[in-house]
């Protein structure tokens, strides 16, 4: 099976424009996961999407927002962006379940390193 | 909600040695606790992983342990290999809920030294 895709893999913005992020899970995974990672903050849960619903939200603001179609891919957005959204932004795809055999095991993709001057 | 303590930050070992990493977790509904492993400039991968009706889980050289009553689980690696050296991440997960999330360890730099 193909893994994880995401694209870009490499972006420049300045302060205050905005960027949309894409996550391509693997095959058949519904739940897709984004984190943002820096040095100093380490990997720090973002949202998860799963059936096109979100799920749960991490501590960030209202500026970061994503969404998740009909076949699992996924986008983030980010508005008007600061300087301390330079980051790596992961997203990860999982065969999601609930109940007895419930299992989330998530695979990351190669991550969008994103730079705003 | 949760937070995930680990230690060392940095460790170096000696080709052949064992190496230990230690995480605790704060919120006692965690019960899923997976290790990645993140070489410089690449994915994390992950390379075990323990569900909390379980208290080891060992694969070749890697083994993970956790212990429930105090929330804390470790990994252990054994003949260390140059290839070893990455950053490892340790995290948890509560499964039971419709809300989920891994929360991350900060990471331990591992380095073998040949």
């Amino acid at each position: 099976k193909a893994g994880v895709t995401q694209t870009p893999r490499y972006l420049i913005k300045t302060r205050g424009q905005q960027v949309t992020l894409s996550c391509s899970p693997i095959s058949g995974h519904r739940s897709v996961s984004w984190y943002q990672q820096t040095p100093g903050q380490g990997l720090q849960f973002l949202f998860e999407y799963f059936s096109e619903t979100q799920r749960n939200k991490g501590n960030f603001p209202g500026r970061f927002s994503g969404r998740q179609f009909s076949n699992s891919r996924s986008e983030m957005n980010v508005s008007t962006l600061e300087l301390g959204d330079s980051a790596l932004y992961l997203c990860a795809s999982s065969f999601r379940t609930s109940g007895r055999l419930q299992t989330d095991t998530q695979y990351f993709g190669p991550g969008t390193r994103l730079t705003v001057l | 909600g949760e937070n995930v303590e680990q230690h060392p930050s940095t460790l170096s070992v000696q080709e052949g040695d064992s190496a230990v990493i230690k995480c605790t977790y704060s919120d006692s509904a965690s019960n899923y606790f997976p290790w990645y492993k993140q070489e410089l400039g690449k994915r994390p991968q992950l390379i075990i992983d323990i569900r909390s009706n379980v208290g080891e889980k060992k694969d070749q050289r890697i083994a993970v342990t956790l212990n429930k009553t105090a929330k804390h689980f470790s990994l252990h690696i054994t003949e260390t290999q140059p290839e070893d050296s990455a950053v490892y991440f340790c995290a948890s997960n509560d499964l039971s809920g419709s809300a989920r999330q891994l929360t991350f360890g900060s990471g331990t730099q591992l380095t073998v030294l040949p």
